[in-house]
């Protein structure tokens, strides 16, 4: 079983759409989450950073944390077309930098 | 947000020749660096991380003098693919973290080996 589950996707949503993108983990040493987004071709970037459980708010990006139930969610408000790309889940135990991530969703938003 | 650069973004070698990426942090002092490996439509899976001035600490499988990292100073590391072979093609990522928590990644290098 791996340490990281993310659906691969693809997930097809029309432009305005509310996106919910997911991961789930097995390891409740995982104390920092992240999500990033990759487009084809480039190097991830990132959107969001969290720590505590709870919900936290970038713009049309709301992140999303429940360590009792070891899952995190990215939503995305107003989808874009833009906003299609490859979206990837990370997180990190406290004392280790190095970051382990989901297999990541592809996303594609229709105009 | 922070950034790294990665050169060359794209190299085609030979079979059997050795080929060296940097990646640099252009606005931070980066104490970690991270390599990554990406093959088509697969995550990014770790392959070393390396800390300016020592060695760099390998992943299990990942070999040690094949992939040779150096980490010189807080703004450059580089990783140096010796005699590659085909199925060393991939998509190579790096990455830096400062005094923050979290990394910031380059743009990647694709390597093509024929």
């Amino acid at each position: 079983q791996k340490e990281v589950e993310q659906d691969p996707g693809p997930l097809s949503v029309p432009e305005g759409a509310i996106v919910s993108l997911n991961c789930t983990y097995s390891n409740s040493a995982f104390q920092y989450f992240m999500w990033y987004r990759q487009y084809s071709r480039k190097g991830p970037e990132l959107l969001m950073y969290t720590y505590s459980s709870g919900n936290k708010e970038d713009g049309r990006f709301t992140a999303q944390v429940d360590k009792s139930s070891k899952y995190i969610s990215l939503f995305i408000r107003d989808s874009q077309p833009s906003d299609s790309a490859t979206y990837l889940c990370a997180m990190r135990r406290t004392g280790r930098r190095a970051l382990t991530f989901g297999s990541g969703t592809r996303l594609q938003v229709q105009p | 947000g922070a950034v790294v650069s990665q050169h060359p973004s794209r190299v085609i070698c030979k079979s059997g020749t050795s080929v060296k990426i940097e990646c640099r942090s252009l606005d931070f002092q980066a104490t970690t660096m991270f390599w990554y490996r990406q093959f088509p439509k697969q995550s990014l899976m770790l392959m070393a991380t390396s800390n300016e001035g020592s060695k760099a600490t390998y992943e299990q499988g990942v070999e040690k003098d094949k992939f040779l990292i150096n980490h010189a100073s807080l703004t450059l590391s580089t990783l140096t693919v010796t005699s590659a072979h085909p199925e060393d093609s991939s998509f190579y990522i790096c990455s830096a973290a400062g005094g923050e928590e979290t990394q910031y990644f380059g743009p990647g290098t694709r390597l093509l080996v024929l």
